[in-house]
């Protein structure tokens, strides 16, 4: 089991460039979610899934958008890059939402210039 | 508003010694708290679920408590080691919706 992949690793965009962070894990978990972690603040929930088809606003969700067409996949697009987005980005999955724990993948760095 | 608070930001103790970790909310009515450990540059690893009508729950060196009336959960770790340096994160949710603490960064001494 390879888990929750993320790619890229690091990325740095300029102001107003378009991208897509990639998520898949590959255990069958029905709940996925997105994070950024900025220092001093924690973990802040962006967008979160409890299945295919089904996508949900999180703490934070301005300049970003998710689809979840599949179980394993679960992709996050920052729509127009601002600075403000510089951030460690985080996918995390689980069996049971809060019935369960979360496994998150290793992050992507995003530096928005 | 909604809040979790962690009590200290860092936390520096002897190896050996017990540490006790603090979380606390407001405004919040969850039926299961999580706790996590994250060390630096990694994603956070899920260690610990308790819930509500759990007044305690442990697994080898950690143990976790979870008093719905105070709104606070207290995570120890025993004879605590170097390698259980890291930051540790509470977490909790009432509708699918998790939500962390800041995190309190727990170094151990040798």
């Amino acid at each position: 089991n390879a888990g929750v992949t993320q790619t890229p690793k690091f990325q740095v965009l300029k102001t107003g460039q378009s991208m897509t962070l990639q998520c898949a894990q590959d255990m069958n978990h029905e709940y996925m979610s997105w994070y950024r972690q900025d220092p001093g603040m924690g973990l802040r929930l962006i967008h979160y899934s409890v299945g295919a088809g089904i996508t949900d606003q999180g703490e934070v969700p301005n300049g970003y958008n998710v689809s979840r067409s599949t179980t394993e996949d679960f992709p996050l697009r920052l729509l127009s890059a601002a600075p403000s987005q510089t951030s460690v980005y985080f996918c995390a999955s689980s069996y049971g939402g809060q019935n369960y724990g979360y496994t998150f993948g290793s992050g992507t760095r995003l530096t928005v210039v | 508003s909604q809040k979790i608070e962690q009590n200290s930001e860092a936390l520096n103790i002897q190896e050996g010694k017990t540490a006790t970790l603090t979380c606390n909310y407001t405004n919040y009515s969850p039926a299961y708290l999580q706790w996590y450990r994250q060390d630096p540059g990694r994603g956070p690893v899920f260690l610990l679920l308790i819930r509500e009508n759990e007044k305690e729950k442990r697994k080898e060196r950690l143990k976790v408590t979870f008093d719905t009336t105070l709104k606070q959960s207290l995570f120890h770790i025993t004879a605590s080691q170097p390698a259980d340096s890291a930051t540790y994160l509470c977490a909790l949710d009432e509708w699918n919706d998790m939500r962390f603490g800041a995190g309190t960064r727990l170094t151990v001494k040798p």
